[in-house]
Order: C-alpha cells, then sequence, then structure tokens
C-alpha cells in the first residue's frame, strides 16, 4: 500500500525557518518525480515544487524561488521541503503528492502556520 | 506560468443531474497534461481523470473529461450524494504547474 506520511510542520514566527519531511513507502521512490503542493485555510491548491527521481532537475513556484529548497534522499525514501524567511502568505497545509502532475497518491498534509 | 481559470465558481444542482465544469488555460496546455482533482472538506484531493481524458484507477464512468489545447471540461453524468465537492483543475504541460482556483459542486 502506498503511503505517504508529512512531518515538521509548526508555528513559526515570520522570518523564520521550518524543514518539512515526507516519508514514503509502499512504493520505488527513487523511479518517481515528487511534489510539494500547498493549500492556504479555506482556499484553492497551489503547487509549489518539484524534483526529478535523481534529484538532478527541480522546479519551483515563483513565490517561493529562493526562500525555499527541495531535497530528497532516495535512501531513506524521504522528501525534504526546506523553508527560509518565512511569510505570513506561507501558512498553508502542505501535501507531498508523487509525480509531476496528475498525483495519484497525497499524504495527509501537515499544518505550517507562519505567524507572530 | 499557464494560468487556469475555471467556471463557473460554484454549480448548484440536484442529485441525478448532469455537471458541467469548465478550465480554461491562458494559452495552449502541452500534451493535453490536463488533470482534474475533486476535494471534500479536511480530506486530501483526489485524482480524477490525468491527459484530460483517462479516468484514474477506480474513478466511476459517470466521470468524464475531455478538451484540448486551451479549453477543457469535466463532466460527472448523473450526480451522486458523494460528488458535492470541490473540483480542480492541473497543468502540468510547463515546468511551472499550476491549478485552477476550483469549482464547488453544491446541493440545490
Amino acid at each position: 500500500e502506498v503511503q505517504l506520511a508529512e512531518s515538521g510542520g509548526a508555528l513559526v514566527q515570520p522570518g523564520g525557518s521550518l524543514r518539512l519531511s515526507c516519508a514514503a513507502s509502499g512504493f520505488t521512490f527513487r523511479n518517481h518525480w515528487m511534489s510539494w503542493v500547498r493549500q492556504a485555510p479555506g482556499k484553492g491548491l497551489e503547487w509549489v515544487a518539484d524534483i526529478k527521481e535523481d534529484g538532478s532537475e527541480k522546479n519551483y513556484v515563483d513565490s517561493v524561488k529562493g526562500r525555499f529548497t527541495i531535497s530528497r534522499d532516495n535512501a531513506k525514501n524521504s522528501l525534504y521541503l526546506q523553508m527560509n524567511s518565512l511569510r505570513a502568505e506561507d501558512t498553508a497545509v502542505y501535501y507531498c503528492a508523487i509525480g509531476w502532475g496528475s498525483h495519484g497518491y497525497w499524504g495527509q498534509g501537515t499544518l505550517v502556520t507562519v505567524s507572530s | 506560468e499557464i494560468v487556469l481559470t475555471q467556471s463557473p465558481g460554484t454549480l448548484s444542482l440536484s442529485p441525478g443531474e448532469r455537471a458541467t465544469l469548465s478550465c480554461r488555460a491562458s494559452q495552449s496546455v502541452s500534451s493535453s497534461y490536463l488533470a482534474w482533482y475533486q476535494q471534500k472538506p479536511g480530506q486530501a484531493p483526489r485524482l480524477l481523470i490525468s491527459g484530460a481524458s483517462s479516468r484514474a484507477t477506480g474513478i466511476p464512468d459517470r466521470f468524464s473529461g475531455s478538451g484540448s489545447g486551451t479549453d477543457f471540461t469535466l463532466t460527472i453524468s448523473r450526480l451522486e450524494p458523494e460528488d458535492f465537492a470541490v473540483y480542480y483543475c492541473q497543468q502540468y504541460g510547463s515546468s511551472s504547474r499550476t491549478f485552477g482556483q476550483g469549482t464547488k459542486v453544491e446541493i440545490k
């Protein structure tokens, strides 16, 4: 059974940093692109970033470029999102998902709240 | 960045009725890399359609997708009670993926 489990969400002050993790199981992690998608409270879905199978290609939404870094550890079947210089508008549930589009599997999400 | 505009914002229908949801792209979506998702409150999105028209595994055949280029449609032939939810389109044909703002299908 495919499972994706996000962790690391928390309350953080503006300007702070946070690292999200996504533990994957039930499929061959190293063979799949992976993505982060977020959803602000009461709002729609927003693609954040994705990463190729071997980590050689990464894409970001403009609003997080230079502040967020996506990475992966194929030996640990894990996906990460390092978030720096956090802003109030980054407040959202962050989901990890398999693939670079048409995401058939999603985690349950982890809540990041940026507030003083 | 390709902007996806979904219409209408809200669709009020009764069970058994047909729902037609639109997703219009600001530029052509490469190779019909267009997906549709359903999301219910407190849940992660669920993939319905990929490649503009291919139903995902386990999705009932009352859901169908069509379109190409800049105009795409999700049709629910006969609404079941469990179909009332928010629906999103997503394009993944460019390196900057984007979602539409969503269409809420509510019970009339």
